[in-house]
């Protein structure tokens, strides 16, 4: 069984301090995605990284894949009160047929 | 834009009532989709893929016979559930996937007295 492993499960900062979170798995995947979360909604998807080692970089966010393709992290730098959510990671399956697997996620919390 | 859309958005029903949600892809054709249920505070569980055509897949632990699923059509699912009670009370979010990634719809609340 694959799973997913976020750290930490809940973060509480101030406005304008920087964050990391972090994925972590023994399995490999195809795929990663993160995706935030906000009470009372769908998850929204804010990358996809499939190559082993890749950075990508939204505004604030930059995203890194692992280059084993087992683990993934999300730093956050100068975070804002909008920044707060539910931060969600998911592997994508290796194989055809498998599911996507999802991680705890990590409660982001920011303060003003 | 979205491209997977749920309706209702929230809906309240008596213990013993039947409630259907429905999950719609938007933008081109699925023959799979995913339902999954979330309580508050937790992240997602998977309860089952929606497989155009032919029988929904359940994950363990999930009663087929409560949790009726129907694709439809190429873009619609719909999760069915059954004689509900308050322990089903949750938020329900449906997905479809392109290209190594899931695209998921607002949700549902779903409040069982």
């Amino acid at each position: 069984t694959q799973l997913l492993e976020q750290s930490p499960q809940f973060l509480s900062i101030q406005e304008g301090e920087n964050l990391t979170v972090y994925c972590n798995s023994s399995s490999v995947f195809s795929s990663l995605q993160w995706y935030r979360q906000e009470p009372g909604e769908g998850p929204v998807l804010l990358v996809t990284v499939v190559t082993g080692g890749e950075v990508k970089k939204l505004k604030r966010l930059t995203f890194q894949f692992g280059d084993a393709r087992k683990d993934s992290s999300l730093h956050i730098t100068a975070a804002q009160p909008g920044d707060t959510g539910l931060y969600l990671c998911a592997g994508g399956p290796p194989n055809y047929g498998q599911n996507f697997v999802f991680g705890p996620g990590t409660r982001l919390s920011v303060l003003p | 834009g979205a491209v997977v859309s749920q309706h209702p958005s929230r809906v309240i029903c008596k213990s013993g009532t039947s409630v259907k949600i429905e999950c719609r892809s938007l933008d081109f054709q699925a023959t799979t989709m995913f339902w999954y249920r979330q309580f508050p505070k937790q992240s997602l569980m998977l309860m089952a893929t929606s497989n155009e055509g032919s029988k929904a897949t359940y994950e363990q632990g999930v009663e087929k016979d409560k949790f009726l699923i129907n694709h439809a059509s190429l873009t619609l699912s719909t999760l069915t559930v059954t004689s509900a009670h308050p322990e089903d009370s949750s938020f329900y979010i449906c997905s479809r996937g392109y290209q190594e990634t899931q695209y998921f719809g607002p949700g549902t609340r779903l409040l069982v007295l």
